[in-house]
């Protein structure tokens, strides 16, 4: 079974500072993609990055990047020049399923980030 | 413009009562999905819907039941025997999981729904 852990529940970073989130996976499958999403205190849940198992090289969205390291299993956001509206919940969540199906997500139980002047 | 619209967005279920939870799409997108969030938790799988018609249980099915008569709606339904139903609702989609290059498609999210027990 997929499992997604992240060992931060909560973490501080001063304005325009960067940070990082961890989270790490245990999978058995070959192929899979591992997703971050931002939670602010709304509910909504906004898609802010991926990272598939056979890509090279790590993904970058703007100020959000992964630092993907295949063979520790973990997949950790990096959000650079920190502003006060990243203050949310992060999730990270793997994707299992083989293609020709609908893909279900795991997901960790999150990282509360509160960005500070 | 496309999105995904849950409703309520408040909810309050009386015990032995029946509630059902609205998501409709128009993503045009065939995969459906709810999940379940209490405090301070991440998400976690009830149901989830790939075509019409069909739907799988998920990883906590037990007093919930779904249906997908239309591609676009796929709603919820927090029965009497769901005992502790105090939860944020979200529903998702997606397009199916087609080719490798596929992979990176996203679920998008509705706004939810709170339940909570009168």
């Amino acid at each position: 079974a997929q499992k997604i852990t992240q060992t931060q529940p909560g973490m501080f970073v001063q304005e325009k500072e960067a940070v990082t989130l961890d989270c790490t996976y245990d999978t058995s499958d070959q192929s899979y993609g591992l997703f971050w999403y931002k939670q602010p205190s709304s509910g909504e849940m906004i898609f802010l990055i991926y990272q598939g198992s056979y890509d090279e090289q790590n993904a970058t969205e703007g100020r959000y990047s992964l630092n993907f390291q295949k063979a520790r299993k973990s997949a950790n956001l990096v959000i650079s020049a920190s502003q006060l509206g990243d203050s949310a919940m992060y999730f990270c969540a793997m994707r299992e399923g083989a293609t020709g199906t609908a893909s279900k997500l795991t997901f960790g139980t999150g990282t509360r980030l509160q960005v500070t002047l | 413009d496309g999105g995904i619209t849950q409703s309520p967005k408040y909810l309050f279920r009386k015990e032995g009562q029946n509630v059902t939870l609205s998501c409709e799409q128009n993503l045009n997108h065939d995969a459906m999905y709810w999940y379940r969030q209490d405090p301070g938790q991440g998400l976690r799988l009830i149901y989830y819907s790939q075509i019409v018609n069909d739907f799988q249980k998920g990883d906590i099915a037990e007093g919930y039941s779904v249906s997908r008569e239309k591609k676009e709606s796929f709603p919820l339904t927090v029965t009497s025997a769901q005992k502790n139903p105090t939860a944020f609702y979200l529903c998702a989609s997606t397009t199916w999981f087609k080719t490798a290059l596929m992979g990176n498609q996203p679920q998008h999210f509705g706004d939810g729904t709170r339940l909570s027990i009168l």
